[in-house]
């Protein structure tokens, strides 16, 4: 099984700032990874796959890069709606795996 | 757009069988997996497992032993059924679409969730 690490663990960003979300898995997983924010009390929505490519509707603030076993999700501008749990998910192998998640506070 | 609308017992004594089902309107039923997930403060989110509109399944390994995931064309639902469930099972289920292109495997549409707890 691939372990998909997350970190921090928890972050805190003023408004209008940059976050920056990092995920790093325990082998290879090509650009095989996807990133989702889970806003309270609601379900996990799908940001970004393909490391870096947008999902449809989601901002062109919410960015992601990486390849092989490290990866940033970087969201810029900060809003409070971005308030959120983000997970990273690999799809390398057909047992997906996801990261324990990153919380996004607004300072 | 899709929805996915969910039901089933919220409440399992230890050694019950859960049983979700979960609706799916709008798009091509035919044309995708589709997938469980559930998420507890524990494990945090963990896939269960997939199904096929034909009926063919991949399981979580760790879960294989318990889990059934079956498919009803006829009404675009699948459901799960967990055996043996113990309080380790207590968590959020979800149903989701699982878009699957050459490598790409993402949960793009999901239901709202189960909350489903077990006590004695």
């Amino acid at each position: 099984e691939i372990l998909m690490t997350q970190s921090p663990a928890s972050l805190s960003v003023s408004p209008g700032e940059r976050a920056t979300l990092s995920c790093r898995a325990s082998q290879s997983v090509s650009s095989n990874l996807a990133w989702y924010q889970q806003r309270p009390g609601q379900a996990p929505r799908l940001l970004i796959y393909g490391a870096s490519i947008r999902a449809a509707g989601i901002p062109a603030r919410f960015s992601g890069s990486g390849s092989g076993t490290e990866f940033t999700l970087t969201i810029s501008i900060l809003q409070s709606e971005d308030v959120a749990l983000y997970y990273c998910q690999q799809y390398n192998t057909w047992s997906i795996t996801f990261g324990q998640g990153t919380r996004l506070e607004i300072k | 757009q899709v929805q996915l609308q969910q039901w089933g017992a919220g409440l399992l004594k230890p050694s019950e069988t859960l049983s979700l089902t979960c609706a799916v309107f709008g798009g091509s039923f035919s044309d995708h997996y589709w997938s469980w997930i559930r998420q507890s403060p524990e494990k945090g989110l963990e896939w269960i497992g997939e199904v096929t509109h034909s009926g063919s399944t991949n399981y979580n390994p760790s879960l294989k032993s318990r889990v059934t995931i079956s498919v009803d064309t006829s009404q675009n639902q699948f459901s799960l059924d967990l055996k043996s469930m113990t309080a380790a099972d207590t968590a959020v289920y979800y149903c989701a679409r699982l878009f699957i292109v050459g490598p790409i495997r993402i949960l793009d549409y999901w239901g709202l969730g189960t909350l489903v707890t077990v006590s004695s």
